[in-house]
């Protein structure tokens, strides 16, 4: 089946710095890509969605200033925390898409 | 917009039983697709079995079906001869026209030995 990366799988950064998180599909080009937030027992909440090449579309509440999207290639999209603080502590899962939708195995980011 | 609901936040099954896990939806959509996902302890996501609402015939993977009730808006899983690897937490999953996921509240299934 489709493979999806996610790097790193779990960073602690300091309150007001920013953090990248990177999402690859490794054997498919992802016409789609998705970015999740899931606090823990909880459901997955979408944050925004991105094509390749356009600007990303964000869920209503999410700040696009504060979490930057960048899908530069089929392949490839970030997510940047920017000064992150202790609230933006979660997990975050990336998707990919073609003609089916693939995870990767998420990101567990520590804001302290 | 559509929502999912799951109104069983936890639920267990002896090893080796059926256990049968519940979703609504709703949508005013005539053509889309349902899932169940499955999100282990690793909390990688898992298709778990896919169904088409313009097929009447219930979709089966192995030990995994589904009851889809179209007009009811129901969708529930049938976990057949539970194996303690089937412990994780289920999501329900409707996608149509607007081309994203939505995702129930999740259902917490513990196999017991």
């Amino acid at each position: 089946g489709a493979v999806v990366s996610q790097h790193p799988s779990w960073v602690i950064c300091k309150s007001g710095t920013s953090v990248k998180i990177e999402c690859r599909s490794l054997d498919f080009q992802a016409t789609t890509m998705f970015w999740y937030r899931q606090f823990p027992k909880q459901s997955l909440m979408l944050m925004a969605t991105s094509n390749e090449g356009s600007k990303a579309t964000y869920e209503q509440g999410v700040e696009k200033d504060k979490f930057l999207i960048n899908h530069a290639s089929l392949t490839l999209s970030t997510l940047t925390v920017t000064s992150a603080h202790p609230e933006d502590s979660s997990f975050y899962i990336c998707g990919a898409r073609d003609d089916e939708q693939y995870f990767g195995p998420g990101t567990r980011l520590t804001v302290t | 917009a559509q929502t999912v609901t799951q109104s069983q936040p936890e639920m267990s099954v002896q090893e080796a039983e059926t256990v049968t896990l519940s979703c609504t939806y709703d949508t005013s959509e005539n053509n889309y697709y349902l899932f169940w996902y499955k999100q282990p302890p690793s909390r990688q996501m898992i298709l778990v079995i896919r169904q088409e609402a313009y097929k009447q015939q219930n979709a089966t993977e192995n030990r995994f079906s589904v009851n889809f009730q179209k007009a009811a808006k129901s969708f529930s899983l049938k976990i057949s001869d539970s194996q303690l690897g089937d412990t994780a937490m289920y999501f329900c999953a409707f996608y149509g026209s607007a081309r994203q996921l939505t995702f129930g509240s999740g259902t917490q299934l513990t196999v017991l030995p």
